[in-house]
């Protein structure tokens, strides 16, 4: 099958600052990728569709400002936290779908103290 | 619009026993179905899947059948194992979208 990773796995950052987050595709080539949000016991919330060498499409509620996605290669797709707050704090999650059938990243992990 | 619905959780079985997690939907279009399981700490993996109805998905010893008629995609397994323990997500994909629906999400503990 297809593999996404993402990386880091986990990161910790102070408020304020901004962070950024890495989703590849390996072993194939993503014209288009998706970013959730997961908080603690909760499913999974779409923040954005990324889209290779245009602009992202954010989901009703989810600030493009706050949250800056860059899809600049076939291969690659990342996703900044700007001036993150404690309340950034969650689980994010890439995929990508190169057939009918989606492929997710592993997450990664911020804790904004 | 589209949304799915699992049952909610948290489920807690013994080892060896019969699971069974309801997952309805609501789709305006004609959608594929999915389980995904996420493990502590990790991301979704893809369980099992269906793309028509009657299909019939399986994978690890978990199945589910895609019932058009009481638009439903519940997922079973005969005999679980403590190593089964994680959170089951129900979702669809309609066809020519590529965004997945998922629903709430079950939390399955299985106790030794």
């Amino acid at each position: 099958g297809a593999v996404v990773s993402q990386h880091p796995s986990w990161v910790i950052c102070k408020s304020g600052t901004s962070v950024k987050i890495e989703c590849r595709s390996l072993d194939f080539q993503a014209t288009t990728m998706f970013w959730y949000r997961q908080f603690p016991k909760q499913s999974l919330m779409l923040m954005a569709t990324s889209n290779e060498g245009s602009k992202a499409t954010y989901e009703q509620g989810v600030e493009k400002d706050k949250f800056l996605i860059n899809h600049a290669s076939l291969t690659l797709s990342t996703l900044t936290v700007t001036s993150a707050h404690p309340e950034d704090s969650s689980f994010y999650i890439c995929s990508a779908n190169p057939r009918e059938e989606q492929y997710f990243g592993p997450g990664t992990r911020l804790t904004v103290t | 619009g589209d949304s799915v619905t699992q049952m909610e959780g948290p489920v807690t079985l013994s080892e060896e026993a019969f699971l069974t997690i309801n997952c309805t939907y609501t789709a305006t279009g004609y959608p594929s179905l999915f389980w995904y399981v996420q493990y502590p700490g990790e991301g979704l993996q893809l369980l099992l899947k269906a793309t028509k109805a009657d299909d019939k998905g399986s994978n690890k010893g978990f199945e589910a059948t895609y019932r058009k008629e009481t638009t439903s995609f519940h997922l079973e397994k005969g005999s679980v194992q403590v190593s089964d323990s994680a959170v089951y997500f129900c979702a669809l994909l309609i066809r020519g979208a590529q965004k997945l629906v998922f629903g709430q999400g079950t939390r399955l503990t299985i106790n030794p």
